[in-house]
C-alpha cells in the first residue's frame, strides 16, 4: 500500500460546477494535510494545508479532513478552466522530514 | 532572492556522463528537499536536509546519487554515470512552518 493515494483521473467537470479530490494515507499518526497544484510544465504550488478533522474553507477551495477514515479531499467549487490542472495530496511525517505526495488527480474543467 | 532557484533549468547530457544540478533555497529556510518527477508521474522523494542534521537519503534510487548541502544554503545533486532512466525533471524544495516551496526545477534529459 503506498503511503497517499489519489485516482489519477482525468476528472471532468463543466464550468461552474463542483470539483471534488480525494486522498488516502497510509500513516494513522499523520497530523497535517497539504494540497498542491501542479500546472503543465510548472512545479507544484500549495494552495490549502488542513491539521483538523473537519473543513476548512479557503475562497472558492475547501478541504475535509477525516482522520478516523485517513481521508482528505479538496472540493473547488464553481469550477474555471483555469483551475484545469494535477493536484497532489501531500503528507509529511510527524516530524516533516518526509512529504509523501499520492501521484496526483488531473482535473480538467471544460468552457 | 524571492523563491527556490535550481539551475539549470534544462540539461540534455549523453549516458555514463555525470551530472550536477544546483539549487538555492529561500534565505532562512531550515529544510530543504530534492524530488524527481518523471513524465505523468508523481514526486518521488530523493534527500532531505534539515540545519546540521545528517541527511535522510533514504529516497536516493541508487549509489549514482549523492546530494550535500554547503553552509545550510545552496544544495547540490550530483548523478554518475547517468543512465536514460535518469531522465526526468528534478524539483527541489525548501521549507517553513512545514509548507514545501518549490523551485522550478532541472529537466534532465539522458541521451
Amino acid at each position: 500500500q503506498k503511503e497517499v493515494e489519489q485516482n489519477s483521473g482525468p476528472l471532468s467537470v463543466p464550468e461552474g460546477a463542483i470539483a471534488s479530490l480525494n486522498c488516502t494515507y497510509s500513516d494513522r499518526v499523520s497530523q497535517s494535510f497539504f494540497w498542491y497544484r501542479q500546472y503543465s510544465g510548472k512545479s507544484p504550488e500549495l494552495i490549502m494545508s488542513i491539521y483538523s478533522n473537519g473543513d476548512k474553507e479557503d475562497g472558492r477551495f475547501t478541504a475535509q479532513l477525516n482522520k478516523a477514515s485517513q481521508y482528505v479531499s479538496l472540493l473547488i467549487r464553481d469550477s474555471q478552466p483555469s483551475d484545469s490542472a494535477t493536484y497532489l495530496c501531500a503528507v509529511p511525517l510527524y516530524n516533516f522530514n518526509k512529504f509523501y505526495f499520492g501521484s496526483g488527480t488531473k482535473l480538467n474543467v471544460k468552457p | 532572492g524571492a523563491g527556490v532557484s535550481q539551475s539549470p533549468s534544462n540539461k540534455v547530457t549523453e549516458k555514463g556522463k555525470d551530472v550536477e544540478l544546483r539549487c538555492d533555497p529561500i534565505s532562512g529556510h531550515t529544510a530543504l528537499y530534492w524530488y524527481r518527477q518523471s513524465l505523468g508521474q508523481g514526486l518521488e522523494f530523493l534527500i532531505y536536509f534539515q540545519g546540521n542534521s545528517a541527511p535522510d537519503k533514504s529516497g536516493l534510487p541508487s549509489d549514482r546519487f549523492s546530494a550535500e548541502r554547503t553552509g545550510g544554503s545552496v544544495s547540490t545533486l550530483t548523478i554518475q554515470r547517468t543512465q536514460q532512466e535518469d531522465s526526468a525533471v528534478y524539483l527541489c524544495a525548501s521549507s517553513f512552518a512545514g509548507e514545501l516551496f518549490f523551485g522550478e526545477g532541472s529537466r534532465l534529459t539522458v541521451l
